[in-house]
């Protein structure tokens, strides 16, 4: 198993629809997880942190099931600024430090007018 | 507080030559990280540092060196450039946390490197 692994898309949904993405890791371990947007030509930035169960922002909820080893990012009533691709990020642990963090190659969703 | 920034934005290299990428933080975080993101591969860890005065190796460190002279200041140095380091770069920061936790990492704009 890929130690990050995202489905690719393109996702295509309407406006005001629900889309959920899945991220799955391979680490047991690790305890914290991250999610960021990354928008055409731009750098990547935190959308949301996960540190326990879950966490809500807004229209965004992201879970954590760590007995199948995924992180889940959910998006309510989609909007057209919201077309962007999601990274998942998982920390990687080399002899006791986490400080790095290893990225999933992203899922592209595309929200339709 | 201008966050992470990066120079050049875009830079033309000829097979051969050298350069030096230059990342600026001014949030005093203690880490900092090189990456490069090719299509279809996500993003890769080059080098990073943990404190001024240390770097060390990430996952493709191969044809890259770094220098951490300054807390604020993360140096990219391509020696001989090769068309496969065509690439877009992109610098990082975050806080040093405790033992086996893990902090955001913030990213600067990004450099796009064409070497032809």
């Amino acid at each position: 198993r890929k130690e990050v692994e995202q489905d690719p898309g393109p996702f295509n949904v309407p406006e005001g629809a629900t889309v959920a993405f899945n991220c799955t890791y391979s680490n047991s371990a690790s305890q914290s997880f991250f999610w960021y947007r990354q928008d055409c030509r731009k750098e990547p930035k935190l959308l949301m942190s996960v540190y326990s169960s879950g966490n809500e922002d807004g229209r965004f909820t992201a879970q954590l099931n760590r007995a199948s080893q995924y992180i889940s990012l959910l998006i309510r009533d989609s909007k057209l600024s919201d077309s962007a691709t999601y990274l998942c990020a998982v920390p990687r642990t080399y002899g006791g430090a986490t400080n790095k963090l290893i990225f999933g190659t992203g899922t592209l969703l595309a929200v339709q007018p | 507080n201008a966050g992470v920034t990066q120079t050049p934005k875009f830079r033309v290299l000829k097979t051969g030559q050298s350069m030096t990428l230059l990342c600026a933080q001014d949030m005093n975080h203690e880490y900092m990280y090189w990456y490069r993101q090719d299509p279809g591969m996500g993003l890769r860890l080059i080098h990073y540092s943990v404190g001024e005065g240390t770097t060390a190796k990430g996952e493709v460190p191969d044809g890259y060196n770094v220098s951490r002279l300054k807390k604020q200041n993360f140096l990219l140095g391509l020696e001989s450039a090769a068309p496969s380091q065509t690439s877009v770069y992109f610098c990082a920061s975050s806080y040093y946390l405790k033992q086996g936790a893990t902090d955001t990492q913030y990213f600067g704009p990004g450099t796009r490197l064409t070497v032809l």
